[in-house]
């Protein structure tokens, strides 16, 4: 099946800093990604979605300044979280759509997640 | 926007025994509803999708039902195993002409199968 990777799978940092989390389909082109986190016990709550070369368009609440999303290639997504305050850890995963070879129709496939803790 | 609601929040079950969650959806424009099993501390992984043109779909013990007219869908899992102990979310997505076809998802249902 198709592969979404992310990197890196956990990462701790200290508050004010910022931190960028890597979204890669592996193995087939993603015509949109979409970045969501989740809470402990929670479930996903979608911040963003993107296509190639255009502005990200964020849900509401989510604040584009704080939340950077870059979306550079077809097979490239980034998040950075600006500034990160405890508040901000979570676990963030990317889903990128696209088409799996052999498929005539596209799917979301999701990455591992990203655990982030801002101390 | 799609809002999705999902029930029960928890449900345990003895091994054997079969499970069902339920959800409902509130944009009639969403035409395909896939479920998706999460693991702690992974990512979620779709176990069976349905589509608006369908009413029921079946794949060995993981069975999905769609009814359009009370925008409910179901998900039926028949002779629980304890590997079947997971989150379940159900998930909708509202039809758009634009590739901004976003999955939104329900809160989840806790499953614990008891061996």
């Amino acid at each position: 099946g198709a592969v979404v990777s992310q990197h890196p799978s956990r990462v701790i940092c200290k508050s004010g800093t910022s931190v960028k989390i890597e979204c890669r389909s592996l193995d087939f082109q993603a015509t949109t990604m979409f970045w969501y986190r989740q809470f402990p016990k929670k479930s996903l709550m979608l911040m963003a979605t993107s296509n190639e070369g255009s502005k990200a368009t964020y849900e509401q609440g989510v604040e584009k300044d704080k939340f950077l999303i870059n979306h550079a290639s077809l097979t490239l997504s980034t998040l950075t979280v600006t500034s990160a305050h405890p508040e901000d850890s979570s676990f963030y995963i990317c889903s990128a759509r696209g088409r799996e070879p052999g498929q005539g129709y596209n799917e979301q496939f999701f990455g591992p997640g990203t655990r982030l803790t801002v101390l | 926007g799609e809002n999705v609601e999902q029930h029960p929040s928890t449900l345990s079950v003895q091994e054997g025994d079969s499970a069902v969650i339920k959800c409902t959806y509130s944009d009639s424009a969403s035409n395909y509803f896939p479920w998706y099993k999460q693991e702690l501390g992974k990512r979620p992984q779709l176990i069976i999708d349905i589509r608006s043109n369908v009413g029921e779909k079946k794949d060995q013990r993981i069975a999905v039902t769609l009814n359009k007219t009370a925008k409910h869908f179901s998900l039926h899992i028949t002779e629980t195993q304890p590997e079947d102990s997971a989150v379940y979310f159900c998930a909708a997505r509202p039809f758009m002409k634009t590739s901004y076809d976003k999955v939104i998802f329900g809160p989840g249902t806790s499953l614990s199968v008891i061996p």
